[in-house]
């Protein structure tokens, strides 16, 4: 079956870096379009960055660009997200998520989050 | 501030037919499909509606969607108590060149 399962989260001061790894298996990697959702304490869900499945086309929220980069390795099936210069306001449970085709806001497959937590 | 506005909370009793609401713009929702997510903290999101109106498999047909201008609406009827959740209506913004969420609703089932 799909699996999509995060690592990487942990606390870290306001400043630091941090990269979440998200492993996929049970699907056509290469052929998946990989998200990063956010959601924030008291918040609602937030689309932080996308990737296309050939990793040409890139999406940033506007709060994260510069300082969060998204990537892929198809061939260990994995996305990331460096983030770097963290700041307290990206405190969050981080989501991987993915859909076959091009980037959209039509997501299929959710991993169970990981805890980022910005604190000094 | 999303660009997709939904109303915070709303509620109903077991059995009633709830809507919720996801205003938009022409960037959004009038020229682009509509998506509704199902999200409890702790867990994953959940797909309840794709392309506007259609439902994945194993989604029951108490849940639908539509889409009319630049608004787009999720029905809920049959309520039951295993409904409450915050739901989200998604788009892709042309402005933006981006996916958005709208704020989320939170459904109570009283």
């Amino acid at each position: 079956q799909v699996q999509l399962v995060e690592s990487g989260g942990g606390v870290v001061q306001p400043g630091r870096s941090l990269r979440l790894s998200c492993a996929a298996s049970g699907i056509n990697f290469h052929d998946y379009g990989m998200h990063w959702v956010r959601l924030a304490p008291g918040k609602g869900l937030e689309w932080v960055a996308v990737i296309s499945h050939d990793g040409t086309g890139k999406y940033y929220i506007d709060s994260v660009k510069g300082r969060f980069t998204i990537s892929r390795d198809n061939s260990k099936t994995t996305v990331y997200l460096q983030m770097n210069n963290l700041r307290t306001e990206d405190t969050a449970v981080y989501y991987c998520a993915g859909r076959v085709g091009p980037m959209s806001a039509h997501i299929e497959y959710w991993g169970q989050g990981t805890l980022v937590t910005v604190s000094s | 501030q999303s660009v997709l506005r939904q109303p915070p909370s709303a509620s109903g009793t077991p059995g009633q037919r709830v809507t919720i609401s996801c205003s938009g713009g022409t960037s959004n929702i009038e020229s682009q499909h509509v998506y509704w997510y199902r999200h409890l903290p702790g867990t994953a999101p959940k797909l309840l509606i794709f392309l506007n109106d259609r439902r994945p498999s194993g989604v029951p047909d108490r849940f639908s969607g539509s889409k009319s201008g630049t608004s787009a609406s999720l029905a809920i009827s049959g309520l039951r108590s295993e409904d409450e959740s915050t739901y989200y209506c998604a788009t892709w913004d042309d402005k933006l060149n981006g996916p958005v969420f709208g704020g989320g609703t939170k459904l109570t089932v009283l």
